[in-house]
């Protein structure tokens, strides 16, 4: 298995331009997360899904984000329109389940000028 | 206020050291990670555990769930083992997880 697929591995904007992150889980995992890395603030999960529905979104920093699954293998996190504060390095991970293992892909890392 | 304290911030142990890694939380859990982020970036998770004691080759990770607190331990340290070690818990009264700040491991030849 190829693990947990992120898509692009950087990127590197302007601000006020739409970004769209992408993640491809392990085949037969049900459960998908979104996080997010910055120095100041650490790791935050952004939003969750099982069986493809967001379980919860609360930890979406505003409105500008929003994230779909279409079906159980893509995912898509999205910002529109990116500011520099949103730069940081965003991972999506899969797990069979919930309350299972997870498992992290190689994250990409978003710049915003 | 942090939900999850990680301790200590920074260690630096030499090769062959016995390392412990401590966690509390302030929080009821349904669950608490370990994960383990190299100096390139990636992010593996090395245990989940709701209860007891769990152990992967040199690596052993233990909860105490009355005292809310949880023990990584990794015996005869090795360079490879330099990382940032990260603990996280997943509330058992809603969806959401709350991140420790990590602690960075340098094992030194």
């Amino acid at each position: 298995d190829a693990g947990v697929i992120q898509s692009p591995r950087h990127e590197v904007t302007e601000m006020g331009q739409e970004v769209t992150l992408r993640c491809k889980p392990i085949s037969g995992h049900n459960s998908l997360f979104w996080y997010r890395q910055t120095m100041m603030r650490g790791l935050e999960l952004l939003i969750y899904f099982n069986n493809n529905v967001p379980i919860d979104d609360s930890g979406m920093p505003e409105d500008r984000f929003s994230a779909k699954m279409p079906n159980a293998s893509f995912s898509t996190l999205k910002i529109q329109p990116s500011e520099p504060r949103d730069s940081a390095v965003y991972f999506c991970a899969s797990s069979p389940y919930r309350l299972r293992e997870q498992f992290f892909g190689p994250g990409t890392r978003l710049t915003v000028l | 206020k942090n939900e999850v304290e990680q301790s200590p911030q920074n260690l630096t142990a030499q090769e062959g050291e016995f390392i412990t890694i401590n966690c509390s939380y302030s929080v009821g859990i349904s669950a608490l990670h370990w994960l383990q982020q190299h100096p390139g970036g990636g992010i593996v998770s090395l245990f989940m555990l709701s209860s007891g004691k769990k152990k992967h080759g040199r690596l052993i990770a233990t909860i105490n769930i009355q005292e809310k607190h949880s023990s990584l331990h990794i015996t005869a340290s090795h360079p490879r083992d330099s990382a940032v070690y990260i603990c996280a818990v997943e509330i058992n009264t809603g969806n959401q997880f709350y991140f420790g700040t990590g602690t960075s491991l340098t094992v030194i030849p």
